[in-house]
């Protein structure tokens, strides 16, 4: 079956360091890629998608590219905030039908102090 | 607004009881989805239903059986109750056949079973 393994946390990091939280995934079939952000007492949200290798996306600073080679997903940011502490799932689903489960990874907790 | 509205946000329920979770969109969407997250595993993926069709079932267990009654509604019923099955339970939606809908998640019931 679909997994998804990434970066184990938490990450502690000082404002304005540069981020890296590695993703890495096994499937069989040409997956969409995503990235959630998820606060305490929230549902996870979309920090970006990515439906096609070799492409990249990117949301408040946030980036990864699809690394269909090296079925890696990695996130970075070059400056990171206190308002970035978070915990931050890697995760992959269909692509097309946009219907359908979405596997994740078990999350990494970041924490950004000033 | 919250556009996904999942009731209620704590439930504390007894061993052996049974419990309905709640789950309303207002997003328009054709597809629901239940998710569990615990404290020892990711956020995983329970049942997804389109047009009220269920498609997928990951769940083992018959004791959870979601229930479409309305187009926006997707409730989780869970019988003969164990404390295995404390977690934060996500209902998320999704429009089928649209390439740019995005899944978006509810903030959760927090369920704890003594």
């Amino acid at each position: 079956g679909d997994s998804v393994t990434q970066t184990e946390g938490p990450v502690t990091l000082s404002e304005g360091t540069s981020l890296t939280v590695n993703c890495s995934y096994e499937t069989k079939q040409y997956p969409t890629l995503f990235w959630y952000v998820q606060y305490p007492g929230e549902g996870p949200q979309l920090l970006f998608k990515v439906p096609k290798a070799n492409e990249k996306g990117s949301n408040r600073g946030f980036e990864a590219t699809y690394n269909k080679e090296a079925t890696s997903f990695h996130l970075q940011k070059a400056s990171v905030q206190e308002s970035d502490s978070a915990v931050y799932y890697c995760a992959l689903g269909p692509t097309g039908a946009n219907t359908g489960k979405l596997t994740f990874g078990h999350g990494t907790i970041l924490r950004v102090h000033p | 607004d919250p556009k996904i509205i999942q009731k209620p946000k704590y439930l504390v329920a007894v061993t052996g009881s049974e419990k309905i979770l709640i789950c309303e969109q207002y997003l328009g969407h054709n597809a629901m989805y239940w998710y569990r997250q615990s404290a020892k595993k990711p956020l995983e993926f329970m049942f997804s239903y389109s047009y009220q069709k269920l498609m997928d079932n990951q769940t083992a267990s018959s004791r959870f059986q979601p229930q479409s009654s309305k187009k926006n509604h997707l409730d989780l019923q869970i019988t003969a109750l164990k404390p295995d099955d404390s977690a934060t339970y996500f209902c998320a939606s999704s429009q089928p056949g649209q390439a740019n809908s995005d899944y978006t998640f509810g903030s959760g019931t927090r369920l704890l079973v003594i």
